[in-house]
């Protein structure tokens, strides 16, 4: 069983520019949650998808925004890119159901640098 | 945003020993999860509880989803050095269970 997987590992970027993330959900789960983690916090929830279409965001600006593909994989695009946009970006993959959504399983990440 | 209340923050043992850190909330959670998180790594889930009152153990972990459903507990017994890392407890608040709330995290350093 292949678990969740994030590209790039690590990502250097400057104020104003724009960045994807990509992540592979664990095989068997067809829901993707995005989370981003600051230094010395908890991981805070961005939003999530699940066939195809936003299900619930987190109280982040527009300039955050996501797809998920019919494999289920997705991406998080971040547009004019700030200097506190610099954390660690969380994929976690899950299994909807009905209307319930099981355990999440996070992946390793993707280190984000804003300078 | 919202973050749980987790304590201690941080916690120095020394090898052998219990350990024991809580969660609180001053909502109501539906599910409580605990993640274990190393240094670059995605945190990986421990213990996950779905019912008020339930107790679980995984190996030398032991979790409790609080009666009240607005806090959770975690023991580690017989503390190891690979036990330490930051351990975050989070929950569902709401039965779509999408959108995961976590903790401050506690952080545990083992003592040689």
């Amino acid at each position: 069983e292949t678990g969740v997987t994030q590209s790039p590992t690590h990502l250097i970027k400057t104020r104003g520019q724009q960045v994807t993330l990509r992540c592979s959900s664990q095989s068997g789960h067809n829901t993707v949650s995005w989370y981003q983690q600051a230094l010395g916090q908890g991981p805070q929830f961005i939003f999530q998808y699940y066939r195809e279409e936003e299900n619930g965001r987190g109280n982040f600006p527009p300039r955050f925004s996501g797809l998920q593909f019919p494999n289920y994989s997705s991406e998080l695009n971040v547009n004019a890119l700030e200097l506190d946009d610099s954390a660690l970006y969380l994929c976690a993959s899950s299994r909807t159901s009905g209307r319930a959504t099981d355990t999440q399983y996070f992946g390793p990440g993707t280190r984000l640098t804003v300078l | 945003g919202q973050q749980l209340n987790q304590s201690p923050q941080s916690m120095f043992i020394q090898e052998g020993e219990d350990v024991s850190m809580n969660c609180t909330s001053s909502s109501i959670f539906n599910t409580w999860l605990w993640y274990k998180q190393d240094p670059g790594e995605g945190p990986v889930l421990l213990i996950a509880l779905y019912k008020a009152g339930e107790l679980t153990s995984n190996g030398r972990l032991t979790a409790q989803f609080g009666i009240t459903r607005k806090d959770s507990f975690l023991n580690i017994s017989a503390s190891i050095p690979s036990d330490v890392g930051i351990y975050f407890c989070a929950g569902h608040a709401n039965f779509g269970n999408e959108k995961l709330t976590f903790g401050t995290g506690t952080r545990l350093t083992i003592i040689p």
